[in-house]
Formats: C-alpha cells, sequence, structure tokens
C-alpha cells in the first residue's frame, strides 16, 4: 500500500531556529517527491520538487533531502520565522493508470504542524 | 489574475441534502482535481480530470459526483451529504502530472454536515 509518513507529528521551536522535519515514504513507482506549505485555513503551496535522481533542492531557506535508497526524505528549515508557523506536507508522487490513460498521483502525508515562537 | 477559486469557503447542510462545492480556474490548466482533508489524514483524491468532459475515480468517490462541460469548471456534488463527509475540500489545477508540473491549490471550502 502506498504510503507516506511525517515525524514528527508537531513541532514548536523559537524564532531564529533551526528545524528538521522528516517523511518516509512506502511509493511504487515512485515519480517525484514535493514539499508543500500548508498556512492554516489556505491551500498548500509547492516548496520543492524532487526526482529520483536529485538528492537536495533548496528554496530560499528551505531544504530539501531525498534519499530514494532508504526512501527518506527531509525538509530543513534555516533561521526560522514567525511566518513559517504551517504545516508542512510531504506528498510522493507515484504513476497510476486511470479510464483517461497514465498519470502521477500525488499521495499525501499527514503533514507537520510548526509553530515559531519569538 | 484570479488563479483558481472555490465557492462557498464555508457550507453548512443538514444530512441527505444536495450541496454542490464549485471550483472556477482561469489557467486553462488541463487537470483539475478534487480533494478533502480530515484532521490526522493526508489530502486524499476524490475524483480528478484530464481535461473537458474527461473524469476519473480517485481514492474517495463514493457519494460524490462530478462533471467538467468547460475546461475552467469543476463541480464538485454530494448528491446525499452524510455526517462523514464533514471536511474541507480543495481544488486544484495543473497543465500536467509530471515532476515538472506543479499542483495549484484553491483556498478551499469548509463543509459541515449536521
Amino acid at each position: 500500500k502506498n504510503q507516506v509518513e511525517q515525524s514528527p507529528q508537531s513541532l514548536i521551536i523559537l524564532e531564529g531556529k533551526n528545524c528538521t522535519l522528516q517523511c518516509n515514504y512506502t511509493v511504487s513507482p515512485f515519480s517525484n517527491l514535493r514539499w508543500y506549505k500548508q498556512d492554516t485555513g489556505r491551500g498548500p503551496v509547492s516548496l520543492t520538487i524532487m526526482t529520483f535522481s536529485e538528492n537536495t533542492k533548496s528554496n530560499g531557506r528551505y531544504t530539501a533531502t531525498l534519499d530514494a535508497d532508504t526512501k527518506q526524505s527531509s525538509l530543513h528549515i534555516t533561521a526560522s520565522q514567525l511566518s513559517d508557523s504551517a504545516s508542512y506536507i510531504c506528498v510522493v508522487s507515484a504513476y497510476s493508470r486511470g479510464i483517461s490513460g497514465g498519470y502521477n498521483k500525488l499521495i499525501f502525508g499527514a503533514g507537520t504542524r510548526l509553530a515559531v515562537h519569538p | 489574475d484570479a488563479g483558481i477559486t472555490q465557492s462557498p469557503r464555508y457550507k453548512i447542510t443538514e444530512t441527505g441534502r444536495q450541496v454542490t462545492l464549485m471550483c472556477h480556474q482561469t489557467w486553462s490548466h488541463s487537470y483539475m482535481f478534487w480533494y478533502r482533508q480530515d484532521l490526522g489524514h493526508g489530502l486524499r483524491l476524490i475524483y480528478y480530470s484530464a481535461a473537458a468532459d474527461i473524469t476519473d475515480k480517485g481514492e474517495v468517490p463514493d457519494g460524490y459526483v462530478v462533471s467538467r462541460s468547460k475546461t475552467e469548471n469543476f463541480p464538485l456534488t454530494l448528491e446525499s451529504a452524510t455526517r462523514s463527509q464533514t471536511s474541507v475540500y480543495f481544488c486544484a489545477s495543473s497543465d500536467g502530472t509530471s515532476g515538472g508540473h506543479e499542483q495549484y491549490f484553491g483556498p478551499g471550502t469548509r463543509l459541515t454536515v449536521t
């Protein structure tokens, strides 16, 4: 069964500190891995997308890593800001067949809720 | 540039009622998706559409109906709402589904079935 598991479920850090969020997945066939940020009451917004051959991708203070052998990914946030308070969702894309042809469906983790305190 | 919008943003309905959630995108994206988000779960795909008049089931389609007569609209109908359908519903669109294609999400509709 395709699954994406994230840890921790929630995290509280002080402004200016770094943190790392973890993602383990069992998804086949793997297409790519994405990290999304979801602010309260809003839809998810993409932070990074990594294919099988990429092992790191940065977007400003966000750096995602991927180890395709161990099926693990992490999202590192540097010098956290109050605006980083949100849920961070790990999403793995897997090729699937539908009646309209093949497509890459997204399998979402439950997210890590990050709170950055002043 | 409106992007992708959903209406209503909040809806309370009674068990057994029919309710339709609207989704509209201005990018002419070929793909559109409906997800539900429940506490403790990741987003789960209800239905998706690869183009106008082409729709297909996702992971949790039971109790839902979709249509796509125009590229820009993808309404989701709950034919007879049940309490288990209380959730936050997100619509998304993309120009494709390979790694280079982003899925852009709407702001969500919070539906409560009493």
